[in-house]
């Protein structure tokens, strides 16, 4: 089974700076995706970007990039230029492409909560 | 706005009660999923719809069921519930079932069970 592992529960970032959000990931798949989702307090859960692990290049949404180390099973989310509305909890999620049962779901890790400080 | 719409909002009911969740997929998605998020338990898969058939089970209790109707949108039957029923519902949608489409959140309905 795939496990999504978030270890940093809360971080804090000023206004305008530059944050990184942790995430690894467990699998026996050599073909899968991988996302950060955003959740506001208005609790609306929001795709921020995603990675196909076959890709080698990084994906860039505006100021939200990501740092995909296929071999370490790492995938983390940087944020530039933080604006307070990026406050939120930010999910990684994985999703296979495999026949074993992890393709049609996400599975998600615990959550960080980012707080943006003016 | 995602264009998934899920009603209620909010859902206030006691113990042993039944309430259906209701969802609209966003339109031309043909996959529903559902998932629940508690905070024990963080954002769980529940089950999945693909064109009106049932194409995957998680962690879903007997005591809940879906269905997806013809015209695509989908409903979520709890029924006897207990206090740990209490959490956030998402439906999500996309326009198939493949790996490499992203699923789109409604907003989710707030279930509280007192």
């Amino acid at each position: 089974a795939q496990t999504v592992t978030q270890s940093q529960p809360e971080m804090s970032v000023q206004e305008a700076e530059t944050v990184t959000l942790s995430c690894t990931y467990d699998t026996s798949e050599s073909n899968y995706y991988l996302f950060w989702y955003k959740q506001p307090p208005s609790r609306q859960m929001i795709l921020v970007i995603r990675q196909e692990a076959y890709k080698q290049q990084n994906a860039t949404e505006n100021r939200f990039s990501v740092n995909f180390q296929k071999a370490a099973k790492s995938f983390s989310l940087k944020i530039s230029d933080s604006q307070l509305g990026d406050t939120a909890m930010y999910f990684c999620a994985f999703r296979g492409e495999g026949s074993g049962g992890s393709n049609y779901k996400l599975t998600f890790g615990k959550g960080t909560l980012l707080t943006v400080n003016p | 706005d995602s264009g998934v719409t899920q009603t209620p909002k909010h859902l206030i009911t006691a113990t042993g009660q039944r309430v259906t969740l209701r969802c609209s997929p966003r339109s031309g998605d043909l996959s529903v999923y559902w998932y629940q998020q508690s905070l024990d338990q963080g954002l769980q898969f529940l089950i999945q719809y693909y064109n009106g058939e049932e194409r995957a089970k998680g962690n879903i209790l007997e005591r809940f069921s879906a269905q997806q109707f013809p015209d695509l949108h989908s409903e979520l039957n709890l029924s006897s519930l207990e206090l740990g029923d209490s959490a956030l519902y998402f439906c999500a949608s996309s326009v198939g079932h493949n790996s490499n489409q992203p699923q789109h959140f409604g907003d989710g309905t707030r279930l509280s069970i007192l």
